[in-house]
């Protein structure tokens, strides 16, 4: 079974602080890496992708990948209130029909405390 | 240019009835994915179509769902004499033909309720 592990949280964090969100998965082989924000009662949303080894930032957020380590993560500096979502890992599995079949893990429930 | 639309938003049901949800790809996408959310839990791959093809149905329950995705037309997840087990947020994403794949794009849903 190829999966995706995240902490479910919740993870509070101050105003202002830097939140760090992790998540590991199982198939070596997968290639592609997405960091997706879901508030509640809404559809996910797609805030970062990411294909290499290192980090990728994209305004607050800073996606870093360790491919060694099957490990993904997720920093959102100068968090904020409207930051409280559930944070869900994405990981496009490794698959011999050559699509995409993307694998979610069950999310990270993030508050940020004015 | 319109995202993957989705309706209803929300669906009511009574155990034993039918459920159709529909979904619109993006505009120039062929390829539509079928997710399911239960609550309090992550999103669940079901089916991958592409036009008038399903491509892989490995999550698909065995017994009373089914999906269509034709010539002409949205897409449509039906589901068979609904359960109370059976209430959820499905979503659709879809995505282009070829390479350049970043991410789904999920329409907003429909929450399927079963009393």
């Amino acid at each position: 079974q190829k999966e995706v592990e995240q902490n479910s949280g919740p993870l509070s964090v101050p105003e202002g602080a830097i939140a760090s969100l992790n998540c590991t998965y199982s198939d070596r082989g997968s290639q592609s890496f997405f960091w997706y924000r879901q508030y509640s009662g809404k559809s996910p949303e797609l805030i970062m992708s990411i294909y290499s080894n290192g980090d990728k930032e994209d305004g607050r957020f800073t996606a870093q990948l360790n491919k060694a380590s099957q490990y993904v993560s997720l920093l959102i500096r100068d968090s904020q209130p409207s930051d409280s979502a559930t944070y869900l890992c994405a990981v496009n599995m490794d698959n011999s029909g050559g699509y995409q079949k993307v694998t979610f893990g069950t999310g990270t429930k993030l508050q940020v405390i004015p | 240019n319109a995202g993957v639309m989705q309706n209803p938003r929300h669906l009511v049901r009574r155990r034993g009835q039918e459920a159709r949800l529909r979904c619109s790809p993006m505009k120039g996408h062929s390829h539509v994915y079928w997710y399911r959310q239960l609550p309090e839990e992550g999103l669940k791959f079901m089916v991958y179509l592409q036009k008038e093809n399903i491509i892989d149905e490995s999550g698909m329950p065995k017994e009373r769902f089914s999906a269509e995705f034709p010539k002409e037309g949205p897409s449509i997840l039906r589901i068979q004499q609904v359960v109370r087990g059976d209430s959820a947020a499905y979503f659709c994403a879809s995505s282009p033909l070829g390479s350049g794949f970043d991410g789904y794009t999920f329409g907003s849903g429909t929450r399927l309720t079963v009393v």
